[in-house]
C-alpha cells in the first residue's frame, strides 16, 4: 500500500510568484485535506477536496485555490506569493466521514515553502 | 466553535519514567478527538483516535488517552518514556459542525532525557 506523496519535497520562490505544490492521495482515499504549518505552529487547515470537488475551506484568501483529479491527486496552488506563505505545506487523505464519527487523515511529509 | 489547547509547550521527561501531555478542547457536538506525533522531518502519524466509542483509547508504541467529557480532555499518557519517543504532538479536534475540517493545537515539544 501506498502512502501520502508529496512533491516537491522544498521549494523557494520570491514575492509576487506563482506556486503549484502536489499531493497524491494513499490508495483507496477518495478525499485530500491540505494544511499550512508555519514554523512553530499546528498545522491550520486550507481547504478540502472530495470526489473532485472543495468540500470546506478554513480560512484563506483565494489566492489559495486547489484542484483534484479523477484519480484524487490534488493540487495547491497559492498565487501572489507573500512573505508570510513561508510554511511547510502538509497534504492527507482519508476516506469520506459519515455520521458523527470522522476517519483519521494520512499525511504526507509536507512541501517545505520558502518565499523570499 | 471548536478548539483545542494544549496546556504545555514543551515537556521534558527522563528515560523510562511516565509521559503526560494534556490537551482541553471545545466542541459544540460530540467530538471526534486525536493524537498525532510529528519527528523531525517527517510527516505527520497517528497515535489514536476517540469516535464516541470506549473513553479510554489505546494507540501505538505504548500510548493511550481518555477522554473526559466533563473535564472536555483528552489528555495522553504513556506509562515509560522511551528516547524514540522524542517529537512534537498534536492534539486534533474534529465533530459535526466542523465537517471534516480537523482542527490542530499547537503541539506539544517532548524531549527524553537519557
Amino acid at each position: 500500500e501506498t502512502g501520502v506523496t508529496q512533491s516537491p519535497t522544498h521549494l523557494i520562490k520570491t514575492r509576487g510568484q506563482q506556486v503549484t505544490l502536489r499531493c497524491s492521495s494513499q490508495s483507496g482515499h477518495n478525499t485530500v485535506s491540505w494544511y499550512q504549518q508555519a514554523l512553530g505552529q499546528g498545522p491550520q487547515f486550507i481547504f478540502q477536496y472530495y470526489r473532485e470537488e472543495e468540500n470546506g475551506r478554513g480560512n484563506f484568501p483565494p489566492r489559495f485555490s486547489g484542484l483534484q483529479f479523477p484519480n484524487y491527486s490534488s493540487e495547491l496552488n497559492v498565487n501572489a506569493l507573500e512573505l508570510d506563505d513561508s510554511a511547510l505545506y502538509l497534504c492527507a487523505s482519508s476516506l469520506p466521514s459519515g455520521g458523527v464519527t470522522y476517519n483519521e487523515q494520512f499525511f504526507g511529509p509536507g512541501t517545505r515553502l520558502t518565499v523570499l | 466553535a471548536q478548539s483545542v489547547t494544549q496546556l504545555d509547550s514543551h515537556v521534558s521527561v527522563s528515560e523510562g519514567t511516565p509521559v503526560l501531555l494534556r490537551c482541553n478542547y471545545s466542541s459544540s457536538y460530540s467530538p471526534s478527538l486525536f493524537w498525532y506525533v510529528q519527528h523531525p522531518n517527517k510527516g505527520l502519524q497517528l497515535l489514536l483516535k476517540y469516535t464516541s466509542a470506549a473513553t479510554l483509547v489505546k494507540g501505538i508504541n505504548g500510548f493511550e488517552a481518555e477522554f473526559k467529557k466533563s473535564e472536555t480532555s483528552f489528555h495522553l499518557t504513556k506509562p515509560s518514556a522511551h528516547m524514540s519517543d522524542a517529537a512534537e504532538y498534536f492534539c486534533v479536534v474534529s465533530d459535526r459542525n466542523t465537517g471534516n475540517q480537523f482542527y490542530f493545537g499547537t503541539g506539544t515539544s517532548l524531549t527524553v532525557i537519557p
